[in-house]
């Protein structure tokens, strides 16, 4: 079984379209997260989600909502998508909080904006 | 702002050992961690080291960190062919990881 499962794995959308991206866990971990790996390959995380509290990267657009119906999923909602979105997301999700715990990614979804 | 950086590729033969070598600017960083990205797969914790540590060693795997220079490395040992994937250096912020590009380790027999 795969423990942290993302999809679509690629996503093709016109700019200004609203579009989401799911992420589903199935390690029982309490935190989660989005990573955005942008076209110089640097990837940077963009949200953690920890026992319904939601901790924000300054940096990211308001665009940009996370939605968590539960522990297991943490769900991507990309709004007025705009051509510099275009990027890989990586979804993962970790024990706790802790960096230094083991945190497990998923396989990334593709997003292109045209 | 952060930054982390890693050469792209690196290629060893099976047997020797590998270094991979990273670079970062936060000073404050508390952990700085390896990751693995085997093909297809999703990124997987490694190992880490404690900003106040100068090496981990952790079976065939040694982090060596200098903190004054900034520089940390990842030294495999015994490099086997199932060790080829890309490996990412990450420095840890407040609340935030900051990933390198990724070295790629190319294992040949």
């Amino acid at each position: 079984d795969t423990a942290v499962s993302q999809t679509p794995k690629y996503l093709v959308t016109q700019m200004g379209n609203d579009k989401s991206i799911k992420c589903e866990q199935n390690l029982g971990h309490d935190t989660m997260y989005w990573y955005k790996q942008d076209s110089k390959k640097f990837l940077k995380i963009m949200f953690s989600y920890n026992n319904k509290e939601l901790i924000i990267n300054e940096t990211v657009p308001n665009r940009f909502s996370p939605k968590s119906p539960d522990k297991a999923h943490l769900n991507l909602h990309i709004n007025s998508l705009e051509l510099g979105d275009s990027a890989v997301y990586f979804c993962a999700s970790s024990p706790d909080l802790e960096f230094n715990t083991e945190a497990f990614f998923g396989q990334g979804t593709r997003l292109t904006v045209v | 702002g952060e930054d982390v950086e890693q050469s792209l590729f690196l290629s060893v033969r099976e047997g020797d050992s590998s270094v991979i070598n990273c670079t970062y600017t936060d000073s404050s960083s508390t952990y700085l961690y390896w990751y693995k990205q085997e093909p297809g797969a999703g990124l997987q914790l490694l190992t880490y080291i404690f900003s106040n540590m100068d090496m981990k060693q952790d079976q065939r795997l040694t982090v060596l960190l200098n903190k004054k220079d900034k520089h940390l490395s990842l030294r495999i040992a015994d490099t086997q062919t199932g060790d080829s994937a890309i490996y990412f250096c990450a420095e840890e912020g407040y609340s935030t990881l900051t990933f390198g590009k990724g070295t790629m380790l190319l294992v040949s027999p």
